[in-house]
């Protein structure tokens, strides 16, 4: 079993519709990030959480520490949020290496 | 500012060649990690360094190697390439407690 496991695998919506995605780890962390992959490879950080709630935009990360939970939640979406999202944890044994989960393929149709 | 950046963007090398990868970090950032990224095992830590010394290392074989020099610049090694070996290979830079910064990458085929 995986450390980090997401789900869906992949996600077709309409525009508009509200998106969410969900992270599940196994381990104590000291922080949760949210990273999107565009085609051609290039990976953005879009959030680091270790506790509760942040807003960017239309895009809401959320976490919940005691039941190892993380949402990201995309509000109106819009075709160019197409793009793979993954979910990584930075373990909370002194050892600052991420460890990713598999990702989320989201395909937004106009 | 300028972003991290990741030279060659692309390469194609023969098997058991071996292959030098360039990372430049955000001005000021010390950490720089390095990544895997293949179809079929998803992206994978390789190493982690801060002010010159190796922090973490990932499950990678010993022909996997890197180095971080005076001004953060950060190369990874890789000896005797195997098929395996082809991946999109990314680094990152980060200030302590803010997040990562991710190149573009650099994708590698080994034929």
């Amino acid at each position: 079993k995986n450390e980090v496991e997401q789900s869906p695998q992949n996600l077709t919506a309409q525009e508009g519709e509200f998106i969410t995605i969900n992270c599940s780890y196994s381990v104590g962390i000291s922080a949760l990030h949210w990273l999107q992959q565009h085609p051609g490879g290039g990976i953005v950080s879009l959030f680091m959480l270790s506790s509760g709630k942040k807003k960017h935009g239309r895009l809401i990360a959320t976490i919940n520490i005691q039941e190892k939970h993380s949402s990201l939640h995309i509000t109106a979406s819009h075709p160019r949020d197409s793009a793979v999202y993954i979910c990584a944890v930075i373990s909370n044994f002194g050892n600052e290496k991420l460890t990713f989960g598999t990702g989320t393929r989201l395909t937004i149709i106009p | 500012k300028a972003g991290v950046t990741q030279t060659p963007r692309y390469l194609i090398k023969t098997r058991g060649q071996q292959v030098t990868l360039s990372c430049s970090p955000i001005s000021g950032h010390r950490s720089v990690s390095w990544y895997q990224q293949t179809p079929g095992q998803g992206l994978q830590f390789l190493f982690e360094y801060f002010s010159e010394t190796q922090r973490n290392k990932g499950n990678f074989p010993g022909r996997f190697s890197g180095r971080q020099f005076s001004n953060s610049r950060s190369e990874m090694n890789v000896s005797t390439l195997e098929l395996g070996d082809s991946a999109l290979y990314l680094c990152a830079s980060s200030l302590a407690g803010f997040g990562y910064t991710f190149g573009s990458g650099t994708r590698l085929t080994v034929v």
